[in-house]
């Protein structure tokens, strides 16, 4: 079946502007996740949806970022007033979303971002 | 807090050797520990995990295993080959949390023909 999908692979913005980056996690999935990878670095959790619901944004680096999830399915990471600090590569994971939440994650081919 | 610390930060061996990646995780209540391998470009894909009840886990020349005492877990390929040259990560979880991955800083690993 289809993957964890994201839109767009690449976005090169200018510093300010506001940003969406789009995810589509596996039919069926519950369980999404937003993590942040930095060039030649680890990845870095951004926040957990479970449903529409985001018990978990302890992640989020400002205020200047936020994401929603609609439907229990798409969900999207909102970055406002972008700085150059915010280029990274953004990746999306969902998981079946199991009550011991040890589930594997499936990963998204992720987002390039670029603020010039 | 949670925190997960990964060695080496690069590895290069000849084909046909083994390569080792160790990790070790702060929170003794991790108990779920996956391993990703990330090619140039591309989306981290899982290769192997365990989970805390188990000492060691194998995958055909993948092996993982894990020293809770310790809070160390290591990745093991046996006889690399050119196609395993990739980055890899480990991460930790644990249940009582949301499920979050917390990631090491990863090792690239470079398989000489």
């Amino acid at each position: 079946g289809a993957g964890v999908s994201q839109s767009p692979s690449n976005k090169v913005t200018e510093k300010g502007k506001d940003v969406e980056l789009r995810c589509d996690p596996i039919s069926g999935h519950t369980a999404l996740y937003w993590y942040r990878q930095s060039l030649g670095q680890g990845l870095e959790f951004l926040i957990y949806f479970q449903g529409n619901s985001a018990p978990d944004k302890s992640g989020l680096p400002s205020d200047r970022f936020s994401a929603e999830r609609t439907g229990g399915s798409v969900s999207t990471l909102t970055i406002q007033r972008t700085q150059q600090e915010d280029s990274a590569v953004y990746l999306c994971a969902s998981s079946r979303g199991l009550a011991e939440a040890t589930d594997t994650q499936y990963f998204g081919p992720g987002t390039r971002l670029t603020v010039l | 807090g949670e925190n997960v610390e990964q060695h080496p930060s690069t590895l290069s061996v000849q084909e046909g050797d083994s390569a080792v990646i160790k990790c070790t995780y702060s929170d003794s209540a991790s108990n779920y520990f996956p391993w990703y391998k990330q090619e140039l470009g591309k989306r981290p894909q899982l290769i192997i995990d365990i989970r805390s009840n188990v000492g060691e886990k194998k995958d055909q020349r993948i092996a993982v295993t894990l020293n809770k005492t310790a809070k160390h877990f290591s990745l093991h390929i046996t006889e690399t080959q050119p196609e395993d040259s990739a980055v890899y990560f480990c991460a930790a979880s644990w249940s009582s949390n949301t499920g979050k991955l917390i990631f090491g800083q990863g090792t690239t690993l470079q398989v000489k023909p």
